[in-house]
C-alpha cells in the first residue's frame, strides 16, 4: 500500500514553455501533497504544500505565478512549471500524506531538463 | 540559525561491519525524526520514525537512536550488504499532523564487498 505515482519521470523541454507534473496517490487518499525540489548532491527543499480543494501554500522564495499547484482531488495533485528557464532543471518530488499520521510517502520523481 | 546536519557526506565501509550514520540539528524542537533512503534518480522511500519520547527503534538490521538532549540522531545499519549502498536522509518532523519534512543532505553510504 501507500503507492505514489509521477508522470512523467523525465521530461526535456525548451525555454519559455510550460511543463506540467502529476503526482497521483495510487491506493489511498492524500489530504496533503508536498512538492519538493532537488538539485545534485542536495537535499530536499520544500517548495509548496497543497490541501485539496485548496490554495496552495508556497515557501519563501518560491514564485506561486510561476509554479502553479492544482490539487483537484484527494488522488491528484499537478505542478505546472511555466515559462520555464534552464534554472529551473532539477529533481521534482512529490510526497503525500493522510495515509497515517506523519508519515508522507515519496513519488519516483521527474527529471525536467529546460535547454 | 536552524540547521540539520548529516556531518558525512560520504562513508565507505566493508560489507559486513556496521554503518552508523549521525543526524544533528539546531534550533528545532521536532515531534519525530524520521530516517530515508534514497537511491540515484529516485524518491525518498521511509524507513524509520523515531519520536521524541522514544530512545532507540529497530527494524530488521536497523536501528535508530534519538537524544533530543543532544539534538542527534544515530542510524546504524547491522551486517551491511552491498545492496545498502544508497543515499540515506534525515528529516525531522517539526509538528504532529501533515506538516512537511525538514530534511539533511543526506549521507551517500557505500558497502565494498
Amino acid at each position: 500500500g501507500a503507492v505514489v505515482s509521477q508522470h512523467p519521470s523525465r521530461v526535456i523541454c525548451k525555454s519559455g514553455t510550460s511543463v506540467k507534473i502529476e503526482c497521483r496517490s495510487l491506493d489511498f487518499q492524500a489530504t496533503t501533497m508536498f512538492w519538493y525540489r532537488q538539485f545534485p548532491k542536495q537535499s530536499l527543499m520544500l517548495m509548496a504544500t497543497s490541501n485539496e480543494g485548496s490554495k496552495a501554500t508556497y515557501e519563501q522564495g518560491v514564485e506561486k505565478d510561476k509554479f502553479l499547484i492544482n490539487h483537484a482531488s484527494l488522488t491528484l495533485s499537478t505542478l505546472t512549471v511555466t515559462s520555464a528557464h534552464p534554472e529551473d532543471s532539477s529533481f521534482y518530488i512529490c510526497s503525500a500524506a493522510g495515509l497515517a499520521e506523519s508519515l508522507e510517502y515519496f513519488g519516483p520523481g521527474t527529471r525536467l531538463t529546460v535547454t | 540559525s536552524q540547521k540539520i546536519e548529516q556531518n558525512s557526506e560520504a562513508l565507505n565501509i566493508q560489507e559486513g561491519k556496521t554503518a552508523t550514520l549521525t543526524c544533528n540539528y539546531t534550533n528545532y524542537s521536532p515531534a519525530y525524526l524520521q530516517w530515508y533512503r534514497q537511491d540515484p534518480g529516485r524518491g525518498p522511500v521511509f524507513l524509520l520514525l523515531i519520536r521524541e519520547n522514544e530512545k532507540e527503534k529497530r527494524k530488521e538490521r536497523l536501528k535508530v537512536t534519538f537524544d533530543t538532549t543532544l539534538k542527534q540522531s544515530l542510524f546504524h545499519i547491522t551486517a551491511s550488504q552491498p545492496a545498502d549502498s544508497a543515499t540515506y536522509l534525515c528529516a525531522l518532523v517539526l509538528n504532529s499532523g501533515n506538516t512537511p519534512l525538514v530534511f539533511g543532505k543526506g549521507t551517500r553510504l557505500s558497502v565494498i564487498a
